[in-house]
């Protein structure tokens, strides 16, 4: 059964700070692993990663995969108030039109002014 | 083009009401989903669609039943609404494997 475990659940950090977070899995067959944000509403893409080491990046987002370790970690820098949000993390494995995603529980992340 | 749409926004229902819950995409996808999403549980999916015609369980399908009625529109049924039924569902499309998938409003469900 696919595995999805992010960490920490929860963080409050003050507007201007960099934060980190993570996700490990275990998938047989990994294709991708998706970065979600939701805020009081429908998730919203962020970033998909399918090779290790090759850093994506948006703004003041970015993320690497490493395929070795089976993780991938999630960075804001300069955090402001609008990143406060829930983080998902989803991992898919190859299986052709069958293939779905399985979500971790979320990381929620409190920015304070 | 306005992606994945959802109705009902909310509902409340009494413990053995039925009801559906309705997806469509305009995106011409493949594949739709539904998920429920409740709290420090992540989203957990109930059924899919890989393509018109066909539907498989997810990881929670008890209690649920889906119709995929042509390539748009993807509907979650609940026959007897049960209070362990009460969540968050979001509705998801993905036109093919690899691709994002884009999620719609989602129906916040009260079962009393």
């Amino acid at each position: 059964e696919d595995k999805v475990v992010q960490s920490p659940l929860s963080l409050v950090v003050h507007e201007g700070d960099t934060v980190t977070l993570n996700c490990s899995y275990e998938v047989t067959n990994f294709r991708s692993l998706l970065w979600y944000k939701q805020e009081k509403k429908a998730p919203t893409f962020l970033f998909m990663l399918t090779s290790s080491g090759i850093e994506k990046k948006s703004g003041r987002l970015s993320s690497i995969l490493d395929k070795k370790e089976l993780f991938s970690i999630l960075n804001i820098t300069a955090t402001q108030t609008g990143d406060s949000a829930v983080y998902l993390c989803a991992v898919e494995a190859w299986g052709g039109a069958n293939s779905k995603l399985t979500f971790g529980k979320g990381i929620t992340l409190s920015v304070r002014p | 083009n306005a992606g994945v749409t959802q109705t009902p926004k909310f509902q409340v229902l009494k413990t053995g009401q039925s009801m559906t819950l309705q997806c469509a995409q305009d995106m011409n996808h493949n594949s739709m989903y539904w998920y429920r999403q409740d709290p420090g549980m992540g989203l957990r999916l109930i059924y899919y669609s890989a393509s018109e015609g066909t539907t498989d369980k997810g990881e929670v399908p008890n209690g649920y039943n889906v119709s995929r009625l042509n390539k748009r529109e993807f509907s979650l049924r609940l026959e007897s609404a049960a209070p362990s039924q009460t969540s968050v569902y979001f509705c998801a499309s993905r036109g093919e494997a690899g691709d994002t998938q884009y999620f719609g409003p989602g129906t916040r469900l009260t079962v009393l």
